[in-house]
């Protein structure tokens, strides 16, 4: 049973530009969230995707955009990179958007902005 | 909102015993996770506490206080591997994402 994957698992980009970062859930899961983890720091949450909706959102700018696939599997974008991008972004899935779903991680993807 | 407060950082020596301690603020209360991150990985879920006491799972046990905010992870006979950032975290309103502390990185020396 595969648990949650994502895609790429590093990547560089420049200011300015756009970035979209994959994420398939663990089987059975149907609930996608998005957290931005800077060095040092714990994970912030960005927003959470069930029923191919944006169901949640945290602190962040419009910059920041989501979708959900009828499979499941999500994408985060970015646009207008920023320095302050460059983080650890997880993709996290829980059978359910209830607060007693465990939320299974997966190993990230580091995005690096020069 | 919510507000989760943890040490920085601790050291410990192996085969010790260590506390991690965490302090939450939270605008209704749904239970507090604890998760384990080794460097550059996923975070890995360690135990959720919704009721107050003490929940033992092998080496790791957690503490809940609801009425004091509080809650700790208890880590027994330190192994090297359990060097890692410990992050406390409560749910969001009723949802299952999380607001994390920034984490606690244990360093276990020999």
């Amino acid at each position: 049973d595969a648990g949650v994957t994502q895609s790429p698992t590093h990547l560089i980009k420049t200011r300015g530009q756009q970035v979209t970062l994959r994420c398939s859930p663990k089987s059975g899961h149907d609930t996608v969230s998005w957290y931005q983890q800077a060095l040092g720091q714990g994970p912030q949450f960005i927003f959470q995707y069930y029923e191919e909706e944006e169901r949640q959102r945290g602190n962040f700018p419009d910059r920041f955009s989501g979708h959900q696939f009828p499979n499941y599997s999500s994408e985060l974008n970015v646009n207008a990179l920023l320095l302050g991008d460059s983080a650890l972004y997880l993709c996290a899935s829980s059978p359910g958007h209830s607060s007693y779903n465990e939320q299974f991680f997966g190993p990230g993807t580091r995005l690096t902005v020069l | 909102g919510q507000n989760i407060d943890q040490p920085t950082e601790m050291t410990a020596t192996e085969g010790a015993i260590v506390q991690i301690n965490c302090t939450y603020q939270t605008s209704g209360f749904n239970g507090l996770f604890w998760y384990q991150q080794h460097a550059g990985e996923a975070p890995t879920f360690l135990s959720y506490n919704v009721l107050d006491g003490l929940e033992e799972k092998g080496r790791f046990s957690s503490f809940l206080s609801r009425s004091k905010g509080y809650s700790y992870l208890l880590l027994k006979e330190l192994q090297m591997k359990d060097s890692a950032s410990y992050l406390c975290a409560a749910p969001n309103s009723g949802y299952s994402t999380l607001t994390f502390g920034k984490g606690t990185m244990l360093l276990v020396s020999p």
